[in-house]
């Protein structure tokens, strides 16, 4: 079966630290990954996705993520967090065929950005 | 733009009392629809999703059924609650056309059972 798993549950850092969370997927042809943010008190929002082309995507705030196929892995990266990082983030696989795919969902892993 | 609105935000019933929870999409045409639960440290568990007016489909067997009378409007229900009903609830949404769109979420509903 399809999973998505992430393999960080809670992650603290200082600011200005690098930040790097994985997530690696189980399926076997093509795939849609996203990265998530859901901030507190605050709905999901997209931070960013790759569907095809460059494997390294840029998304808002200054997030990118890195999808390396011969892994299963698309891990998000930022080179300095800052407070307002503080979150929980959620990675995410739209997998299948036809107009039924769904999203795959990771469990998601806490950031907490201490200032 | 698009947007979605999921009401109410927070809602607390007794057990057996009855439920609805309405999501409507503004913006956009027959888009796919999506219910979740989400639960702390378990992330989001998709439990009815729907291409288009009347066609619904079950994730996961549970005492919550789901409904879309009109094409931008997804509705969560029950007849009769139970304590593990509680929970977090969002609606979703995404372009029909193209599954591998993003989906966009609402701001969910905190529903307490006592």
């Amino acid at each position: 079966a399809q999973s998505v798993s992430q393999h960080n549950h809670h992650v603290i850092l200082s600011e200005a630290a690098s930040l790097e969370l994985g997530c690696n997927y189980s399926y076997g042809g093509t795939v849609n990954l996203f990265w998530y943010v859901q901030y507190p008190g605050q709905h999901l929002q997209l931070l960013l996705k790759y569907f095809s082309g460059d494997p390294l995507v840029k998304g808002i705030k200054g997030f990118e993520a890195e999808f390396i196929k011969s892994k299963f892995s698309f891990n998000l990266r930022k080179p300095s967090v800052q407070w307002s990082d503080t979150a929980e983030y959620f990675c995410a696989v739209n997998a299948g065929a036809g107009n039924n795919r769904k999203l795959i969902w990771g469990l998601g892993t806490s950031l907490a950005v201490n200032p | 733009s698009q947007t979605i609105h999921q009401w109410p935000a927070t809602l607390v019933q007794p057990v057996g009392s009855p439920l609805s929870l309405e999501c409507t999409v503004e913006g956009t045409s027959n888009p796919n629809l999506y219910w979740y639960r989400q639960a702390a440290g378990r992330g989001l568990q998709l439990l009815f999703y729907s291409v288009g007016i009347g066609q619904i489909s079950s994730e996961v067997p549970q005492n919550l059924s789901a409904s879309r009378p009109q094409d931008r409007q997804f509705i969560l229900s029950s007849k009769k609650l139970l304590l593990s009903d509680s929970g977090f609830y969002l609606c979703a949404w995404s372009v029909g056309a193209r599954s591998n769109q993003p989906q966009h979420f609402g701001d969910g509903t905190r529903l307490s059972i006592l």
